[in-house]
């Protein structure tokens, strides 16, 4: 069973920074393009990085290039965002989600929140 | 940037009738090599979204055959054939073609 489990949310200053992580079992992890989407409250879904199989190609919206960082360990089956000079906007659930070549975003996490307030 | 537009915004229905969602997109989602890369997700009361249909008419596993996906290269429908109580939430279009991915604002669906 596929399973993609977030962690290291929580509430933040503005200008701050946050990491959070997602644990991946179930599949082979270094087979797949892995992806993070948001979802502000009450709002629909804002995709935010993808990032290819090796880790060596990575994707942004125009809204947190440069601030954001994905990346992935696969000796570990894991997924990162480095999220840095945080803003209130980006206060949202964060997913982490399997991003597969026929599938697209097949499978995806529980969530995990971020609040970005002083 | 490639906008995904949904109507309508909210859909009622009663249990057992069909119900239509339409997603538009601002440019053609057919890919050179035949595939249409528009993708629609449900997401439930208080749950992640989920895969329904990929590639535009493909049923995502475990998803029942009442779900169906249609379309051409810009203009997307969703059907749900006798709607259940369970079918309720958001549903959401979104495309793959290319970067930025995009989705579609949500159609919520409500059971009379």
């Amino acid at each position: 069973e596929v399973q993609l489990v977030e962690s290291g949310g929580g509430l933040v200053q503005p200008g701050r920074s946050l990491k959070l992580s997602c644990a991946a079992s179930g599949f082979t992890f270094s087979n797949y393009y892995m992806a993070w989407v948001r979802q502000a409250p009450k709002k629909g879904l804002e995709w935010v990085a993808t990032i290819s199989t090796s880790g060596s190609r990575t994707y942004y919206p125009d809204s947190v290039k440069g601030r954001f960082t994905i990346s992935r360990d696969n000796a570990k089956s894991s997924l990162y965002l480095q999220m840095n000079s945080l803003k209130s906007e980006d206060t949202a659930t964060y997913y982490c989600a399997r991003q597969g070549a026929t599938e697209g975003m097949g499978y995806w996490g529980q969530g995990v929140m971020v609040t970005v307030s002083s | 940037d490639i906008v995904m537009t949904q109507a309508p915004l909210s859909v009622s229905v009663t249990p057992g009738e069909s119900a239509s969602i339409s997603c538009r997109s601002s440019k053609s989602l057919l890919h050179s090599n035949g595939i249409t890369y528009v993708y629609w997700y449900l997401q439930k009361p208080g749950k992640s979204p989920q895969l329904l249909i990929y590639r535009m008419s493909n049923l995502a596993s475990g998803v029942p055959d009442r779900f169906s996906g249609s379309g051409s290269e810009t203009d997307f429908t969703l059907k749900i054939s006798r709607v259940e109580a369970e079918d309720v939430g958001i549903y959401y279009c979104g495309q793959l073609l290319e970067n930025p991915l995009t989705f579609g604002s949500g159609t919520k669906l409500e059971i009379k």
